[in-house]
């Protein structure tokens, strides 16, 4: 399944580095969103983007800061992250934002 | 606001075993209900869905789950599973006719022993 892609897959960050990531939907759809997984915990809904436009801030810390340049790109900007955030870290697409969602594969965060 | 409840965190069975995986919901209105899958390494997989109509649904690789609006209910289920059927579930719910948020339960892990 190539559907949603995202890179990197796996990323270790020092708390003042900046990183980004990336995800890339190859189903022409137009609602991409970012969630955090953590251990024990359920999928937390991050960001909502609907046709390029952010619809849904989940009350995310400023340290993380989404862009979607196009309906086929979305990126998490990482600043000053904590050791909390330490996470996997998926992004998913649907055609409207009501429908079915699909995952890409995560990227594993690690904040030292 | 929605929230989804899997009380089953870890289930360990045998080959050719029945599986049944618990989800329930609360939300006052009505709800489109999925199931995801998470095999070892991989992605989020829809394993199937609920959108109306016949409350039991068939989804990929022999799994059905069936909608009991009464009991707020989705639950999973396989006849027999197999070995490559250990991944993590995850059964999850979204209000219908508005609203964007995919709320998730904490996911049932299930190990399937040879």
């Amino acid at each position: 399944e190539t559907g949603v892609t995202q890179t990197p897959r796996h990323l270790v960050m020092g708390m003042t580095n900046k990183k980004s990531l990336k995800c890339e939907q190859h189903l022409g759809h137009n609602a991409m969103y970012w969630y955090k997984q953590s251990a024990k915990k359920p999928l937390e809904l991050m960001f909502v983007y609907s046709l390029e436009e952010r619809v849904e801030n989940n009350s995310v810390p400023s340290r993380f800061s989404p862009e979607c340049p196009n309906s086929s790109h979305l990126f998490l900007h990482l600043h000053t992250l904590q050791p909390e955030d330490s996470a996997l870290y998926l992004c998913a697409s649907s055609q409207e934002v009501r429908e079915t969602q699909y995952f890409g594969p995560g990227t594993r965060l690690l904040v030292l | 606001a929605q929230s989804v409840s899997q009380h089953n965190h870890h289930v360990i069975l045998s080959e050719a075993a029945s599986l049944e995986l618990g989800c329930n919901y609360s939300y006052g209105g009505t709800v489109n209900l999925f199931w995801y899958v998470q095999y070892p390494g991989q992605h989020l997989q829809l394993l199937l869905k609920y959108f109306s109509g016949d409350p039991l649904v068939k989804g990929i690789k022999g799994f059905e789950a069936e909608f009991i609006k009464s009991k707020f209910s989705f639950n999973l289920r396989k006849p027999s599973v197999q070995w490559s059927d250990t991944a993590e579930y995850f059964c999850a719910v979204k209000p219908k006719g508005g609203g964007n948020k995919l709320t998730f339960g904490t996911g049932t892990q299930l190990k399937v022993e040879l």
